[in-house]
């Protein structure tokens, strides 16, 4: 088991930039998220897809951020255009089902916006 | 919406000591998940909580959660460096997954 996989690792851009994070979830897992994790506000929930449909968008921070499940193995998180504030490490993980299933996290990809 | 608090925000620990933290809902949850991240690492799932009053060990962790299931601790006896790093709890009603702000442990040799 590979475990939930995200590219890339480390992302600097400049500001106004197009941004797209990645993510394979793990093998057999119906459900995904992306988090936002800062200092000030924590591990925050952006997105939560069960069986590749959007469930709850409700925490996307606003219309510059869309998120994307073409199939059970794959989803991509983008950013445009990419503002300092954005700066953080985006967490995706998977989950076997939900409720009630730990979430797996990937490493995480950590942005840098100047 | 559902909030989770976590107390203490930082805990400076003596090698051997033990430690508690703890978890406040202002919901009743359905479950409580306990997760450790390593410093540069990611959070990594440790324990889930179901039961009303539950309690679960593992090794030198003992989590309990509140009889009201709005409540939960981590305690940690004759803490190791291995211990560093931070603890979060998250609380679960429905899908929605609400962690904590996190425990973040220091452990002096």
């Amino acid at each position: 088991d590979a475990g939930v996989i995200q590219s890339p690792r480390h992302e600097v851009t400049e500001m106004g930039q197009e941004v797209t994070l990645r993510c394979k979830p793990i093998s057999g897992h119906n459900s995904l998220f992306w988090y936002r994790q800062t200092m000030m506000r924590g591990l925050e929930l952006l997105i939560y897809f069960n069986n590749n449909v959007p469930i709850d968008d409700s925490g996307m921070p606003e219309d510059r951020f869309s998120a994307k499940m073409p199939n059970a193995s794959f989803s991509t998180l983008k950013i445009q255009p990419s503002e300092p504030r954005d700066s953080a490490v985006y967490f995706c993980a998977s989950s076997l089902r939900m409720p009630n299933s730990p979430l797996h996290f990937g490493n995480g990809t950590r942005l840098t916006v100047t | 919406g559902q909030q989770v608090m976590q107390i203490p925000q930082y805990q400076h620990v003596q090698e051997g000591e033990d430690f508690t933290t703890y978890c406040n809902s202002s919901t009743t949850l359905s479950n409580i998940q306990w997760y450790k991240q390593r410093p540069g690492g990611h959070p990594v799932f440790l324990i889930q909580l179901v039961k009303s009053g539950e309690v679960k060990k593992q090794k030198r962790l003992t989590f309990q959660f509140g009889e009201a299931k709005k409540n939960s601790s981590l305690h940690i006896t004759a803490t190791q460096t291995t211990d560093v790093g931070t603890y979060f709890c998250a609380g679960q009603n429905d899908y929605k997954l609400s962690f904590g702000a996190g425990t973040t442990v220091t452990v002096r040799a």
